[in-house]
């Protein structure tokens, strides 16, 4: 397991169209994020899962934008009705819940653009 | 709600030298991680050091080192002998360390620090 990955790396798309990302944490790990980090920001948060449950959400996250992580496993976020103000870069982290501190592991994320 | 506040949108240094990276924050919370991570030109974000509140003594790793003033919420970066590999975006965050929180990261704005060779 060679860390967090994120596909695609890169994403343009025309704005109103629909884009999926995906995310695939570091294997053992249960909890994982989703930042949103525009230029010259640092990221921000979006939402949160412990396994399978979604137990955060931002309210950055309208209602255009859903996440899943089936089986706990990977996990994908979904923008529906893309405008040009989500071009971002979409970051994934994961981490371990237990007892003591955990660092979170980040992806290379993706960068979308909305033309 | 807590923030996390870098005034410092670009920093320079020579290899070799020293230089610091500042950071303040705000919170009600006794109980929290402060970090610091690096972000490379298209690479991820990597952990640099983390220091614990309830900890006194400040944190060190190799040549990177923090200045934590818990009573000020100043929380510094010091990077000594700088290297060209050092070049990248470095963040300040907070996370909470309660029992039951999600462990998001707060960010701040990043402080992009380039070295002179």
């Amino acid at each position: 397991d060679t860390g967090v990955s994120q596909n695609p790396r890169h994403k343009i798309t025309k704005r109103g169209q629909n884009v999926t990302f995906r995310c695939d944490p570091i294997s053992e790990h249960n909890r994982l994020y989703w930042y949103r980090q525009t230029l010259g920001q640092g990221p921000e948060f979006l939402t949160y899962f412990q396994n399978e449950a979604q137990l955060e959400k931002s309210r950055l996250l309208s209602d255009r934008f859903s996440a899943e992580r089936p089986k706990g496993s990977f996990s994908t976020l979904e923008i529906q009705r893309t405008e040009q103000g989500d071009s971002a870069m979409y970051l994934c982290a994961s981490s371990l819940l237990q007892g003591g501190f955990t660092e979170a592991f980040f992806g290379q994320g993706t960068r979308l653009t909305v033309v | 709600a807590q923030t996390v506040t870098q005034s410092q949108p670009e920093m320079s240094v020579q290899e070799a030298e020293t230089v610091t990276l500042s950071c303040t924050y705000d919170t009600s919370e006794s109980d929290y991680y402060l970090f610091w991570y690096k972000q490379p030109p298209s690479r991820q974000m990597i952990l640099v050091i983390r220091q614990e509140a309830y900890k006194q003594q400040n944190a060190t790793e190799n040549r990177f080192s923090v200045n934590f003033q818990k009573a000020a919420k100043s929380f510094s970066l010091k990077i000594s002998d700088s290297q060209l590999g050092d070049a990248a975006m470095y963040f300040c965050a907070y996370r909470s360390a309660y029992g039951g929180a999600t462990n998001k990261l707060i960010f701040g704005t990043g402080t992009l620090l380039a070295v002179q060779p």
